[in-house]
């Protein structure tokens, strides 16, 4: 089973349209992340959270907003979705000890805005 | 602030060739170095990592590692490519004690037989 998972894995939308991107994880970690991969760009994070009550914006959060609700859940929301928010998104998670910080990365969502 | 370059964007090879893949990072203290493939419609997974110790690493695939601290970079090596390496590599690499993951462009690997 996959330690992280990504709803939908891929999705259309007009537009304008609010759009929530969810992750989950069964790793036990605090740590989770959200990241957009375009080409050409590699993966840019849009915002991260270390524990249910923290949030923290990343270097493209604009247009974005992000809810943690519980430990194991990290959604990422489109509040009015606009064509260059088209990309795929990645959420990640990770458990750094002794200042070690590798990530674990879910299998993606493809969003094209129309 | 910390960046990551990957100056190699499209690298295209025939199977048996050797491959380098450049890394250079602009932070001068620690840092802990990562490079992740990604297969054609797939997601990112961890080749290897390098958090303190021995400056060369292995990794899964037969790929390998080497940190240079004078230089900044951290090169991604396999001796004799294989058509199923065609993926796109990324570099990454988080100062030591923060909590960004800095990732380079990625580098679009082609293996052909």
């Amino acid at each position: 089973d996959a330690d992280v998972t990504q709803t939908p894995r891929n999705r259309i939308t007009k537009t304008g349209k609010r759009i929530m991107l969810e992750c989950s994880q069964t790793k036990g970690h605090d740590r989770m992340y959200w990241y957009r991969q375009d080409p050409g760009l590699g993966l840019r994070l849009i915002y991260y959270s270390f524990d249910v009550k923290d949030i923290n914006k990343g270097e493209i959060s604009d247009g974005y907003s992000v809810s943690r609700q519980a430990q194991a859940k990290f959604s990422l929301s489109l509040e009015s979705a606009i064509p260059n928010q088209t990309a795929l998104y990645f959420c990640a998670t990770s458990e750094p000890s002794s200042g070690i910080n590798e990530q674990f990365f879910g299998p993606g969502t493809r969003l094209t805005v129309l | 602030a910390q960046s990551v370059s990957q100056h190699n964007h499209h690298v295209i090879l025939s199977e048996a060739a050797s491959l380098e893949l450049g890394c250079n990072y602009s932070y001068g203290g620690t840092v802990n170095l990562f490079w992740y493939v990604q297969y054609p419609g797939q997601h990112l997974q961890l080749l290897l990592k390098y958090f303190s110790g021995d400056p060369l690493v292995k990794g899964i695939k037969g790929f390998e590692a080497e940190f240079i601290k004078s230089k900044f970079s951290f090169n991604l090596r396999k001796p004799s490519v294989q058509w199923s390496d065609t993926a796109e590599y990324f570099c990454a690499v988080i100062v030591y004690n923060t909590d960004k993951l800095i990732f380079g462009t990625g580098t679009r690997l082609q293996v052909f037989p």
